[in-house]
C-alpha cells in the first residue's frame, strides 16, 4: 500500500484478555518498528524486524508482550493477560534502509484496557 | 549505543516568533539524524533529515536544523512560527549502517499562542 496501516485503529478491551495488533508496512520495506506511547509521553520503543535477522526484541516490557512478522511483511504485536497500565497509542513503522534511513509511520492503534 | 535528551519538553511561544526545540545525541559511531512531527491524534511524520553533507537542513514547514558534531547537538528552528505548528515534536537518532534501530528522545511540545 502507500503508507503503513495500522488496525483497529481503536480497541477497547477487558482486563485479562488478550489483543493483537496488526501492521502492514510499506510494500518493500525490510525494516519494522513497534513503539508504544502513553498519554503525554514520548515514544517508547518495543521491538524491530530487520529482514531475515533476529528480532531486536530489547525493548518489550514484559514476558507478557510479543510480536512476529510473517513473511517479511505483515506483523502482528500480541499482548497477553493485558493490565490497565497496557492502555496507550501502539504505533508501528516501517523503512527502506537500502533507499533511505527514514522511518515511516502508521497512524496507531489506541488500546484501552477497562 | 545511542541516545537522544530533548532538553525541553514543553515550549510556549507566541504566533510569529521565532523558535529553538533543542536536541543533544550521544554516540560512539556517525549516526543519521532527524526530526519528526506528531499532529493531535495523528502518527508521526519526517520533518527533516540530517544524512551527510550540508550541516544545515531544511525541511518542511519552514522549519531547519543544523547538526553540529562538536557539540553533538541537533537543535530545531523556524523563524516565526504559527498557531498550526502547535504539536509534538521528535528528535531521532540511528547507526549510518545498516540494521540498527531508531531511537526517539522524549519530544517536545511545541504550543503556539494567539
Amino acid at each position: 500500500g502507500a503508507g503503513v496501516s495500522q488496525s483497529p485503529s481503536n480497541k477497547v478491551t477487558e482486563k485479562g484478555k488478550d489483543v493483537e495488533l496488526r501492521c502492514d508496512p510499506i510494500s518493500g520495506h525490510t525494516a519494522l518498528y513497534w513503539y508504544r506511547q502513553s498519554l503525554g509521553q514520548g515514544l517508547e520503543f518495543l521491538i524491530y524486524f530487520q529482514g531475515n535477522s533476529a528480532p531486536d526484541k530489547s525493548g518489550l516490557p514484559s514476558d507478557r508482550f510479543s510480536a512476529e512478522r510473517t513473511g517479511g511483511s505483515v506483523s502482528t504485536l500480541t499482548i497477553q493477560r493485558t493490565q490497565q497500565e497496557d492502555s496507550a497509542v501502539y504505533l508501528c513503522a516501517s523503512s527502506s534502509p537500502q533507499l533511505s534511513p527514514e522511518a515511516f509511520f502508521g497512524q496507531g492503534t489506541r488500546l484501552t484496557v477497562v | 549505543a545511542q541516545s537522544v535528551t530533548q532538553l525541553d519538553s514543553q515550549v510556549p511561544v507566541f504566533e510569529e516568533a521565532p523558535v529553538e526545540l533543542r536536541c543533544n545525541y550521544s554516540s560512539s559511531v556517525s549516526v543519521y539524524l532527524f526530526w519528526y512531527v506528531q499532529y493531535p491524534n495523528q502518527g508521526l511524520q519526517l520533518l527533516l533529515k540530517y544524512l551527510s553533507g550540508s550541516t544545515l537542513v531544511k525541511g518542511i514547514n519552514g522549519f531547519e536544523a543544523e547538526f553540529n558534531k562538536s557539540q553533538t547537538s541537533f537543535h530545531l528552528r523556524k523563524p516565526s512560527v504559527h498557531i498550526s505548528d502547535t504539536a509534538e515534536y521528535f528528535c531521532a537518532v540511528k547507526r549510518n549502517t545498516g540494521g540498527f534501530k531508531t531511537i526517539f528522545g522524549a519530544g517536545t511540545r511545541l504550543f503556539v499562542k494567539a
